[in-house]
């Protein structure tokens, strides 16, 4: 079956401009999780959904930073006044129920640059 | 914060050696993943261990939880090409979110 998919694969933006990134995931997932990876680095946790709530938004590094899923499907990860730093790629993941024991399933990533 | 550690950072190993990476972490978390990142791709789940002296096994790879310890090990036997790649440990946090380490790249020279 279809997994996770992102889009677009890549974004390359200029400093201060507002991006979104968007986020299917596997068909009948209810919890959806997005994570961001520097290069080098293990995926940094940034939120996550129990279908259409944020449960848990601990991980996002400023209120520049905002994510939605409004139909407890697809998420879009938006970046406001983009900075260089934000420069990374950002994962998505989505599991059946997000509960303990429950596998987590990596979409591809969208690379994004700041310049 | 849950921390997790990864050692070593870098594996370079012959073919047909044996070896183990370890994953650390700094507070109590009964469960423990494994993932495999190929460069440029993203992350295939690997192993699931559930619960303290779990041990599973797929192929050349074995990884073992000991919570009580606060390590997850992922034993490589006999290594070939093929399973160079990076090698990640997450251990998931209370709020159902994983925390990973830094990886391991590994790779396995001929």
């Amino acid at each position: 079956g279809a997994g996770v998919s992102q889009t677009p694969s890549n974004k390359v933006t200029e400093k201060g401009k507002y991006v979104e990134l968007r986020c299917d995931p596997i068909s009948g997932h209810t919890a959806l999780y997005w994570y961001r990876q520097s290069l080098g680095q293990g995926p940094e946790f940034l939120i996550y959904f129990q279908g259409t709530g944020a449960a848990d938004d601990s991980g996002l590094p400023n209120d520049r930073f905002f994510a939605v899923r409004p139909e407890g499907s697809v998420s879009t990860l938006k970046i406001q006044r983009t900075e260089r730093g934000d420069s990374a790629v950002y994962l998505c993941a989505s599991s059946l129920v997000g509960y303990r024991q429950d596998t987590q399933y990596f979409g591809p990533g969208t690379r994004l640059t700041v310049l | 914060e849950l921390k997790v550690e990864q050692n070593p950072l870098f594996l370079s190993m012959q073919e047909g050696k044996n070896y183990t990476i370890y994953c650390n972490y700094s507070t109590t978390s009964d469960r423990l993943y494994w993932y495999r990142q190929d460069p440029g791709k993203s992350l295939e789940s690997l192993f699931v261990l559930l619960s303290n002296g779990a041990v599973k096994q797929e192929g050349r790879l074995m990884a073992s939880l000991d919570t009580k310890a606060r390590l997850s090990t992922l034993h490589i036997t006999a290594a070939v090409h093929d399973l160079s790649a990076t090698y990640f440990c997450a251990a998931e946090g209370t709020g159902n979110q994983f925390y990973f380490g830094t990886g391991t790249s590994l790779t396995v020279i001929p």
